[in-house]
């Protein structure tokens, strides 16, 4: 079985411009959680979704967005970029909604690292 | 948010085993441990995760205390390869719509294997 898939790997953009990532998950997971890491901040959840509707969000501004299609593919947007977007975005597929299933793992993609100029 | 207490780093030599420490002394009843690694320059991968008894996989076992407020994560045997940052995490298996059910990463263990 294929695992998560991620597009594109490596993005450079300016400050100002907006960015799209992509996430394909383990075919049959039907949640997708988004992650962001940084040196200083570590690992930090963005949000999740399940069934096409954001379930979860964690502590990130308006700018962060994100929507799940009808195939459980995901993408994340980011608008306005600032150099402190800078990081490695990671998606993890699971099978079950993550926010009321403590019992289901979740598999992360190998990540988009983004850097902003 | 439960959280987790892990230590900084550790050092292993190949071929041994490496028990890795997490405490959880706010853990609630229905939280599980999970135990997820990263190597460098990966993304996070899931090891094991358990609610209540002990558990194994292919990959590690996990020892839960009685009292579930400490765990351990037991690599049987080390390779150069299990050089990574190992993270215990409480997930909420109940609550729902809030963030427990999601993985809240905290420094996690460096470990480091010497051949």
């Amino acid at each position: 079985k294929a695992g998560v898939t991620q597009t594109p790997r490596y993005l450079i953009k300016t400050r100002g411009q907006q960015v799209t990532l992509s996430c394909s998950p383990i075919s049959g997971h039907r949640s997708v959680s988004w992650y962001q890491q940084t040196p200083g901040q570590g690992l930090q959840f963005l949000f999740e979704y399940f069934s096409e509707t954001q379930r979860n969000k964690g502590n990130f501004p308006g700018r962060f967005s994100g929507r799940q299609f009808s195939n459980s593919r995901s993408e994340m947007n980011v608008s306005t970029l600032e150099l402190g977007d800078s990081a490695l975005y990671l998606c993890a597929s699971s099978l079950g909604e993550t926010g009321g299933t403590g019992a289901y793992e979740q598999y992360f993609g190998p990540g988009t690292r983004l850097t902003v100029t | 948010d439960a959280k987790t207490t892990q230590p900084n780093s550790m050092e292993s030599n190949e071929e041994e085993p490496v028990h890795l420490p997490c405490n959880h002394s706010t853990i609630s009843g229905t939280d599980y441990i999970h135990w997820y690694r990263q190597l460098p320059s990966q993304g996070p991968e899931y090891v094991i995760h358990g609610l209540t008894s002990n558990v194994n996989n292919r990959m590690a076992s996990l020892a839960i205390a009685e009292d579930r407020k400490s765990s351990t994560l037991i690599l049987h045997r080390a390779t150069l390869r299990d050089a990574a940052v190992y993270y215990c995490i409480l997930r909420d298996g109940e609550n729902y719509g809030g963030s427990q059910g999601n993985l809240i990463f905290g420094k996690g263990t460096k470990l480091s294997v010497k051949p």
